[in-house]
This record gives C-alpha cells, sequence and structure tokens, in this order.
C-alpha cells in the first residue's frame, strides 16, 4: 500500500461545476499535506496546504482534512478549463520531505 | 528574483553512460531536495540537503545514485551507469529554512537508450 493514495481518474466536469479530488494516506503519524497542481510539461505548483482537521478556502480552492478518516480532499468550484492539470497530494514530514500521491488528471470541458 | 533552474532541460543517454544534472537553488534558500518522476506517476523523493549535509539519503533508487552540494547552493545528481529504467524526469525543488512550501525547478528529462 502506498503511503498517500489517489484516485488516478481521469476525472471530467463541465465548466461551472465543483470538482472534487480525493486522497487518503496511511501514516497516522502524518501532520500536513499540500495539494499541487501540475500541468503537463510543467514543474508542480503548489496551491494548498492544510494541517488542522476541517476546511480550508482559498478563493475557488477548498482543503479538507479529516485526521479520523485519514482523509484529504481538494475542492475547485467554478471550475474553468484552466484547472484542466494533474492534481497532486502530498504529506511532508517536519523537514519537509514530500511524500506524493500518484495524481488525479482533471479535465474541465467547456 | 530568479526561481530554481536545472540543466539540462534534456538529457539523452545511452545506457552504461554516467550523467550529472544539475539543480541551481533559490538564493538563500538552506533546503534542497530531489525527486524522480517517471511518467504518469507522482514526484519520489531521493534525497535532502540542508545547507552542504546531506541529511536524508533514503530514497536513493541505488548506489549508482549520488548527489552533492558541496558549498551549500548549487546541487549535483549524478548517475552512473544509466539503466533503462533511470529514465524520467528529475525534479530540483528549494524551501526557505524548514518552511514547508518548496518551489520546484522545470526539471531535466533524461532518456536512456
Amino acid at each position: 500500500q502506498k503511503e498517500v493514495e489517489q484516485n488516478s481518474g481521469p476525472l471530467s466536469v463541465p465548466e461551472g461545476a465543483i470538482a472534487s479530488l480525493n486522497c487518503t494516506y496511511s501514516d497516522r503519524g502524518s501532520q500536513s499535506f499540500f495539494w499541487y497542481r501540475q500541468y503537463s510539461g510543467k514543474s508542480p505548483e503548489l496551491i494548498m496546504f492544510i494541517y488542522s482537521n476541517g476546511d480550508k478556502e482559498d478563493g475557488r480552492f477548498t482543503a479538507q482534512l479529516n485526521k479520523a478518516s485519514q482523509y484529504v480532499s481538494l475542492l475547485i468550484r467554478d471550475s474553468q478549463p484552466s484547472d484542466s492539470a494533474t492534481y497532486l497530494c502530498a504529506s511532508v514530514t517536519s523537514y519537509g520531505k514530500l511524500t506524493f500521491g500518484q495524481g488525479t488528471i482533471l479535465t474541465v470541458h467547456p | 528574483g530568479a526561481g530554481v533552474s536545472q540543466s539540462p532541460r534534456y538529457k539523452v543517454a545511452k545506457r552504461g553512460q554516467d550523467v550529472a544534472l544539475r539543480c541551481d537553488p533559490i538564493s538563500g534558500h538552506v533546503s534542497l531536495f530531489w525527486y524522480q518522476q517517471a511518467l504518469g506517476q507522482g514526484p519520489e523523493f531521493l534525497t535532502y540537503f540542508q545547507n552542504e549535509a546531506q541529511l536524508d539519503k533514503s530514497g536513493l533508487p541505488s548506489d549508482r545514485f549520488f548527489a552533492e552540494r558541496p558549498e551549500g547552493s548549487v546541487s549535483t545528481l549524478k548517475i552512473q551507469r544509466t539503466q533503462q529504467e533511470d529514465s524520467a524526469v528529475y525534479l530540483c525543488a528549494s524551501s526557505r529554512d524548514r518552511s514547508y512550501e518548496q518551489y520546484f525547478g522545470p526539471g531535466t528529462r533524461l532518456t536512456v537508450t
């Protein structure tokens, strides 16, 4: 079992809809989680991080963390075609080492 | 200021050749990470430096892989006797001290033929 697991998709949503991306993790000691976006042929770019149970909102993005269920999610509201990319969930150690899931491919169609 | 830069951007090596991949982190960034990303997968951790000290090399897949950061800035990842399974994108990331936001370079795409 991988430490961080994501549904690889692809996930396809219409423009304007909510995209829901999910991630589970196996290490109960994991404290913090990052969501990265990676366009094809580009390097990952940070969208959000979350370390407390509950929701964290930033613009159209909401990250959710449930430590009891070992579950992290990212919601993208009002999805745009420019949101089409691979979304990577990652747990992080105390010194910053990232353990990534395999990524979920999101396609937003007009 | 400039971001993380990596060179070369693309490298084709014949099986058995040695390669060296360079990473220039953001100036002043103490932490430096190397990751390997196979096609269709998330990046996998290789090694971590704090300044010039290599504090974690648990992700290096074999003793053919070697990384250094002698002056605490530029880092080089060296792969000896390359194999086809080494074909991947090698990503370098840096962060300021122990802060969590890592900035990734554009990567080096290595193809071993």
